[in-house]
């Protein structure tokens, strides 16, 4: 069953602790992306990665950490430099090339407590 | 930054009625696509249209795109309850190699049985 896993699914997290949350993807996708979601909002992109141990910057990168080691996996960490981090993330994930559609992740509700 | 707009906010309709919704955006674009969120939920690419298309069909969705206007719009005819969710509008630059999407705020569709 392909497709992309995150977790968890919900995580509490108190001030001033880093959180990581867990993206993978078991569709030899090469391009994958995170996304925060805000009440009421569209998709903010955090960070992306075209290739394996590369990765850019998106609008919104301040408090926010990410590795890709290797091509299935792509995990976000929630700094303690991010001020307001309660929010629904969401991973996406792109075959590449000339393909355009992202497939995403059932998301993880980041609370901060 | 989010590029689409997309209006309205919300819409209400009863089962069987069609429901339509705009996008506007602002830059040149490759490819315009829409997603559906069902709440709490991750998105589910929904119909791709590109920017020397005016018109394109999938099921109960029709999307057109105005170039010249740079707007887009997606209607769902006979909708029914499992309808209900939030749709986005997601637009491809022309000035991005990178394959990311600038996401609308989105608008919330509720069918009533």
């Amino acid at each position: 069953d392909g497709g992309i896993t995150q977790s968890p699914k919900y995580l509490f997290r108190k001030e001033g602790q880093n959180v990581t949350l867990s993206c993978e993807q078991n569709l030899n996708h090469d391009a994958m992306y995170w996304y925060r979601q805000d009440p009421g909002q569209g998709l903010r992109l955090i960070y992306y990665s075209q290739i394996v141990n590369d990765f850019q910057k998106g609008d919104i990168a301040e408090g926010y950490s990410v590795s890709r080691e290797k091509k299935e996996s792509f995990p976000l960490t929630v700094t303690s430099a991010q001020k307001n981090p309660t929010a629904f993330y969401l991973c996406a994930s792109r075959a590449g090339g000339r393909t355009d559609t992202q497939y995403f992740g059932p998301g993880t509700r980041l609370t901060v407590l | 930054s989010q590029q689409g707009e997309e209006d309205p906010q919300a819409l209400s309709i009863q089962e069987g009625e069609n429901a339509t919704m705009n996008c506007s955006y602002k830059t040149s674009i490759n490819n315009l696509q829409w997603y559906r969120q069902n709440s709490g939920r991750g998105l589910v690419h929904l119909i791709l249209i590109r920017s020397n298309e005016r018109e394109k069909h999938s099921g109960r969705l029709r999307v057109t795109l105005d170039t010249s206007k740079k707007s887009s719009s997606l209607l769902i005819t006979a909708s029914r309850a499992a309808d209900t969710a939030s749709y986005f509008c997601a637009t491809a630059s022309t000035t991005d190699s990178w394959g990311k999407l600038q996401f609308g705020a989105g608008t919330q569709v509720v069918v009533t049985p």
